[in-house]
Protein backbone atom coordinates (compact mmCIF):
# COMPACT_ATOMS: atom_id res chain seq x y z
CA UNK A 1 0.00 0.00 0.00
CA UNK A 2 1.03 3.78 -0.67
CA UNK A 3 2.38 4.64 2.48
CA UNK A 4 3.65 7.91 4.53
CA UNK A 5 5.85 7.65 7.77
CA UNK A 6 6.49 10.87 10.26
CA UNK A 7 9.82 10.37 11.91
CA UNK A 8 9.26 12.69 15.00
CA UNK A 9 6.49 12.01 17.60
CA UNK A 10 7.15 15.92 18.54
CA UNK A 11 9.05 19.00 17.23
CA UNK A 12 9.82 21.55 19.67
CA UNK A 13 11.17 25.45 18.01
CA UNK A 14 11.54 28.74 19.49
CA UNK A 15 8.48 31.57 18.36
CA UNK A 16 10.67 32.92 15.01
CA UNK A 17 12.73 30.40 14.51
CA UNK A 18 12.02 27.60 10.95
CA UNK A 19 10.40 25.15 11.65
CA UNK A 20 10.19 21.65 9.87
CA UNK A 21 8.24 18.66 10.10
CA UNK A 22 9.16 15.62 8.22
CA UNK A 23 7.54 13.28 6.02
CA UNK A 24 8.90 10.13 3.97
CA UNK A 25 6.63 8.72 1.45
CA UNK A 26 6.58 5.02 -0.08
CA UNK A 27 4.70 4.73 -2.86
CA UNK A 28 4.69 2.76 -6.27
CA UNK A 29 3.95 5.32 -9.55
CA UNK A 30 3.62 9.47 -8.92
CA UNK A 31 2.78 9.98 -5.23
CA UNK A 32 -0.16 12.73 -4.99
CA UNK A 33 0.62 13.86 -1.45
CA UNK A 34 -1.20 16.06 1.20
CA UNK A 35 -0.47 18.22 4.65
CA UNK A 36 -3.31 18.67 7.40
CA UNK A 37 -3.31 20.12 10.59
CA UNK A 38 -5.39 19.36 13.93
CA UNK A 39 -6.10 21.77 16.33
CA UNK A 40 -7.40 20.41 19.89
CA UNK A 41 -11.07 19.62 19.84
CA UNK A 42 -11.43 20.46 15.94
CA UNK A 43 -11.21 18.61 12.40
CA UNK A 44 -8.20 18.17 10.30
CA UNK A 45 -7.50 21.58 7.78
CA UNK A 46 -5.89 21.22 4.53
CA UNK A 47 -2.81 22.95 4.44
CA UNK A 48 -1.11 22.08 1.15
CA UNK A 49 -0.69 19.63 -1.59
CA UNK A 50 1.74 18.39 -3.99
CA UNK A 51 0.18 16.20 -7.71
CA UNK A 52 2.99 17.10 -10.19
CA UNK A 53 5.08 20.47 -10.92
CA UNK A 54 7.15 22.86 -8.65
CA UNK A 55 8.90 20.52 -6.17
CA UNK A 56 8.37 23.82 -3.54
CA UNK A 57 4.75 23.76 -3.13
CA UNK A 58 3.12 26.89 -0.89
CA UNK A 59 -0.16 26.79 1.35
CA UNK A 60 -2.27 27.83 3.87
CA UNK A 61 -1.16 30.20 6.88
CA UNK A 62 2.61 30.80 5.58
CA UNK A 63 3.60 27.35 5.47
CA UNK A 64 5.10 25.44 2.31
CA UNK A 65 6.47 21.90 1.71
CA UNK A 66 9.16 20.89 -0.44
CA UNK A 67 8.92 17.70 -2.87
CA UNK A 68 12.05 15.96 -3.29
CA UNK A 69 11.85 12.32 -5.35
CA UNK A 70 15.63 11.29 -4.26
CA UNK A 71 14.81 11.25 -1.19
CA UNK A 72 11.43 10.06 -1.09
CA UNK A 73 10.14 13.52 1.13
CA UNK A 74 7.35 15.81 1.73
CA UNK A 75 8.39 17.97 4.77
CA UNK A 76 6.68 20.52 5.87
CA UNK A 77 8.46 23.92 6.60
CA UNK A 78 7.58 27.76 7.70
CA UNK A 79 10.51 30.21 7.99
CA UNK A 80 9.07 31.93 11.42
CA UNK A 81 6.90 29.82 13.44
CA UNK A 82 4.10 31.44 15.58
CA UNK A 83 3.18 30.06 18.81
CA UNK A 84 -0.71 29.24 17.29
CA UNK A 85 1.23 27.01 15.01
CA UNK A 86 1.29 25.24 18.17
CA UNK A 87 -0.79 21.62 16.73
CA UNK A 88 -0.82 18.42 15.43
CA UNK A 89 0.57 17.85 12.03
CA UNK A 90 -0.48 15.08 9.54
CA UNK A 91 0.66 14.28 6.46
CA UNK A 92 -1.04 11.73 4.05
CA UNK A 93 -0.77 10.21 0.68
CA UNK A 94 -3.56 9.04 -2.26
CA UNK A 95 -3.61 4.84 -1.72
CA UNK A 96 -3.26 3.73 -5.49
CA UNK A 97 -2.64 0.42 -4.44
CA UNK A 98 -4.43 -3.23 -5.12
CA UNK A 99 -7.95 -2.42 -6.16
CA UNK A 100 -8.42 0.93 -4.23
CA UNK A 101 -9.91 3.36 -6.53
CA UNK A 102 -7.24 5.81 -5.20
CA UNK A 103 -9.57 8.46 -2.91
CA UNK A 104 -8.75 7.21 0.20
CA UNK A 105 -5.82 9.03 1.63
CA UNK A 106 -3.39 7.31 4.00
CA UNK A 107 -2.15 9.14 7.36
CA UNK A 108 0.85 9.12 8.92
CA UNK A 109 0.84 9.36 12.46
CA UNK A 110 1.11 12.86 13.08
CA UNK A 111 3.86 15.17 14.95
CA UNK A 112 2.68 17.34 17.58
CA UNK A 113 4.73 20.98 16.86
CA UNK A 114 4.97 23.43 19.80
CA UNK A 115 6.13 26.89 19.92
CA UNK A 116 7.05 28.42 22.68
CA UNK A 117 7.19 31.79 23.02
CA UNK B 1 -20.49 28.15 8.15
CA UNK B 2 -20.80 26.17 5.31
CA UNK B 3 -18.17 23.45 5.76
CA UNK B 4 -18.18 19.84 6.72
CA UNK B 5 -20.77 19.05 9.44
CA UNK B 6 -21.26 16.34 12.01
CA UNK B 7 -23.74 15.23 14.53
CA UNK B 8 -23.51 14.52 17.28
CA UNK B 9 -20.02 15.62 18.98
CA UNK B 10 -19.56 13.18 21.28
CA UNK B 11 -21.87 9.65 22.26
CA UNK B 12 -21.75 7.78 25.40
CA UNK B 13 -22.97 4.09 24.52
CA UNK B 14 -23.24 0.96 26.24
CA UNK B 15 -21.77 -2.32 24.88
CA UNK B 16 -24.02 -3.63 22.51
CA UNK B 17 -26.13 -0.55 21.38
CA UNK B 18 -26.19 0.67 18.25
CA UNK B 19 -25.85 4.43 16.95
CA UNK B 20 -26.13 6.19 13.78
CA UNK B 21 -24.12 9.17 13.23
CA UNK B 22 -24.90 12.02 10.37
CA UNK B 23 -22.48 13.86 8.05
CA UNK B 24 -23.39 16.87 6.06
CA UNK B 25 -20.97 17.53 3.76
CA UNK B 26 -20.33 21.06 1.71
CA UNK B 27 -22.86 21.18 -0.63
CA UNK B 28 -21.78 21.11 -3.99
CA UNK B 29 -19.19 18.40 -2.94
CA UNK B 30 -20.02 14.60 -4.91
CA UNK B 31 -17.44 12.87 -2.77
CA UNK B 32 -17.87 12.01 0.50
CA UNK B 33 -15.16 9.79 3.03
CA UNK B 34 -15.80 8.26 6.15
CA UNK B 35 -12.54 7.91 8.45
CA UNK B 36 -11.53 7.01 11.74
CA UNK B 37 -9.26 8.41 14.37
CA UNK B 38 -7.87 6.68 17.50
CA UNK B 39 -5.79 8.66 20.11
CA UNK B 40 -2.54 8.84 19.12
CA UNK B 41 -3.22 7.18 15.23
CA UNK B 42 -3.65 9.49 11.64
CA UNK B 43 -7.05 9.21 10.51
CA UNK B 44 -7.79 5.30 8.93
CA UNK B 45 -10.19 5.41 5.81
CA UNK B 46 -13.17 3.57 6.38
CA UNK B 47 -15.46 4.30 3.36
CA UNK B 48 -15.90 6.35 0.02
CA UNK B 49 -19.07 7.82 -1.87
CA UNK B 50 -19.72 9.07 -4.75
CA UNK B 51 -22.71 10.42 -5.33
CA UNK B 52 -24.66 7.83 -3.65
CA UNK B 53 -22.66 5.37 -4.63
CA UNK B 54 -20.75 3.61 -2.18
CA UNK B 55 -17.55 3.00 -3.65
CA UNK B 56 -15.07 1.74 -1.83
CA UNK B 57 -15.13 -0.12 1.38
CA UNK B 58 -12.04 -0.41 3.88
CA UNK B 59 -11.52 -4.18 5.33
CA UNK B 60 -11.84 -2.42 8.71
CA UNK B 61 -15.36 -1.85 8.45
CA UNK B 62 -16.80 -4.97 9.80
CA UNK B 63 -20.26 -6.52 9.00
CA UNK B 64 -21.50 -4.31 12.33
CA UNK B 65 -20.67 -1.21 10.41
CA UNK B 66 -22.66 0.26 7.97
CA UNK B 67 -22.52 3.36 5.56
CA UNK B 68 -25.28 5.21 3.28
CA UNK B 69 -25.80 8.81 1.29
CA UNK B 70 -29.62 8.00 0.16
CA UNK B 71 -29.56 11.03 -1.87
CA UNK B 72 -26.05 12.10 -2.71
CA UNK B 73 -26.60 14.79 0.17
CA UNK B 74 -25.82 13.67 3.53
CA UNK B 75 -24.49 10.30 5.11
CA UNK B 76 -24.97 8.30 7.56
CA UNK B 77 -22.88 6.01 9.21
CA UNK B 78 -24.21 3.34 11.67
CA UNK B 79 -22.71 1.00 13.97
CA UNK B 80 -24.39 -2.55 14.97
CA UNK B 81 -23.59 -4.02 18.71
CA UNK B 82 -20.78 -1.35 19.28
CA UNK B 83 -17.71 -2.75 21.16
CA UNK B 84 -15.55 -1.29 23.25
CA UNK B 85 -13.29 -0.95 20.40
CA UNK B 86 -15.24 0.91 18.30
CA UNK B 87 -13.95 4.07 20.88
CA UNK B 88 -12.83 6.76 18.47
CA UNK B 89 -12.84 9.45 16.41
CA UNK B 90 -15.03 9.24 13.75
CA UNK B 91 -14.31 11.87 10.93
CA UNK B 92 -16.38 12.38 7.85
CA UNK B 93 -14.49 14.66 4.90
CA UNK B 94 -16.42 15.89 1.22
CA UNK B 95 -14.31 16.77 -1.76
CA UNK B 96 -15.28 18.42 -5.20
CA UNK B 97 -14.64 16.15 -8.50
CA UNK B 98 -11.53 17.13 -9.78
CA UNK B 99 -9.85 18.68 -7.21
CA UNK B 100 -7.63 15.99 -4.60
CA UNK B 101 -8.36 18.02 -1.67
CA UNK B 102 -10.39 16.55 1.12
CA UNK B 103 -12.14 18.71 3.58
CA UNK B 104 -12.66 17.22 7.33
CA UNK B 105 -15.42 18.02 9.68
CA UNK B 106 -15.07 18.25 13.47
CA UNK B 107 -15.51 14.36 14.16
CA UNK B 108 -18.12 12.53 15.93
CA UNK B 109 -16.16 11.40 19.30
CA UNK B 110 -17.86 8.20 20.10
CA UNK B 111 -17.00 6.38 23.41
CA UNK B 112 -18.15 2.81 24.43
CA UNK B 113 -18.80 2.16 28.44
Amino acid sequence: AQSVAQPEDQVNVAEGNPLTVKCTYSVSGNPYLFWYVQYPNRGLQFLLKYITGDNLVKGSYGFEAEFNKSQTSFHLKKPSALVSDSALYFCAVRDFSGSNSGYALNFGKGTSLLVTP
Amino acid sequence: DTGVSQDPRHKITKRGQNVTFRCDPISEHNRLYWYRQTLGQGPEFLTYFQNEAQLEKSRLLSDRFSAERPKGSFSTLEIQRTEQGDSAMYLCASSLGGREEQYFGPGTRLTVT
